[in-house]
């Protein structure tokens, strides 16, 4: 059974860092691009970042692009997202997806609250 | 970047009812769409990728159409549990996007 289980998440004050996980079980996580998509309170769903299988190619949304890294270890089967320069429009629940060109697999989310 | 409009934003139907939501794309996508139903306080779901192709464990009330720029998901015969919110999802372009949602509630 496939499984996406994120962490790392919680409360983080405007222009703070924060760094999301994201551990796979269930199938060969290496053979997979992985993906970060986001909901913000009451709103869509918003893709964040794409990393290829073997992260040497890493797509973002404008809006994140300079400020989150998108990473994974395909050793410990766990994907990363490094949030840097936190802005109070990063505040949304983040999803880790499995990514076939479509989302097949979703984890059950992260909440990432942006306040002083 | 590809925008993705769908409508209505919210369509109120009776169980039982056969509905269509629409999702138009802002250039020609070939198939390149995808369909998730998200329940309340759920993580969203597959139910059909590259416009029409079924996708495994998910009810055949559900079909999908289209290409180019218009696409349809259908749901034949609305059931109570299908009460929730659609998006659309593009992959023509390595930057997907969603559409912004059809909510679909009980009339």
């Amino acid at each position: 059974e496939v499984q996406l289980v994120e962490s790392g998440g919680g409360l983080v004050q405007p222009g703070r860092s924060m760094k999301l996980s994201c551990a796979a079980s269930g199938f060969t996580f290496s053979s997979f691009p992985m993906a970060w998509v986001r909901q913000a309170p009451t709103k869509g769903l918003e893709w964040v970042a794409t990393i290829s299988t073997s992260g040497g190619s890493t797509y973002y949304r404008d809006s994140v692009k300079g400020r989150f890294t998108i990473s994974r270890d395909n050793a410990k089967s766990t994907l990363y997202l490094q949030m840097n320069s936190l802005r109070s429009e990063d505040t949304a629940t983040y999803y880790c997806t499995r990514v076939a060109y479509y989302f097949d697999y979703w984890g059950q989310g992260v909440m990432v609250t942006v306040s002083s | 970047n590809i925008v993705l409009t769908q409508s209505p934003a919210t369509l109120s139907v009776t169980p039982g009812e056969s509905v269509s939501l629409s999702c138009r794309a802002s250039q020609s996508i070939s198939t390149s769409i995808h369909w998730y139903q998200q329940k309340s306080n759920e993580s969203p779901r597959l139910l059909i990728k590259y416009a029409s192709q079924s996708i495994s464990g998910i009810p055949s009330r559900f079909s999908g159409s289209g290409s180019g720029t218009d696409f349809t998901l259908s749901i034949n015969r609305v059931e109570s549990e299908d009460f929730s919110i659609y998006y659309c999802q593009q992959s023509y372009s390595s930057l997907f996007t969603f559409g912004s949602g059809t909510k679909l509630e009980i009339k």
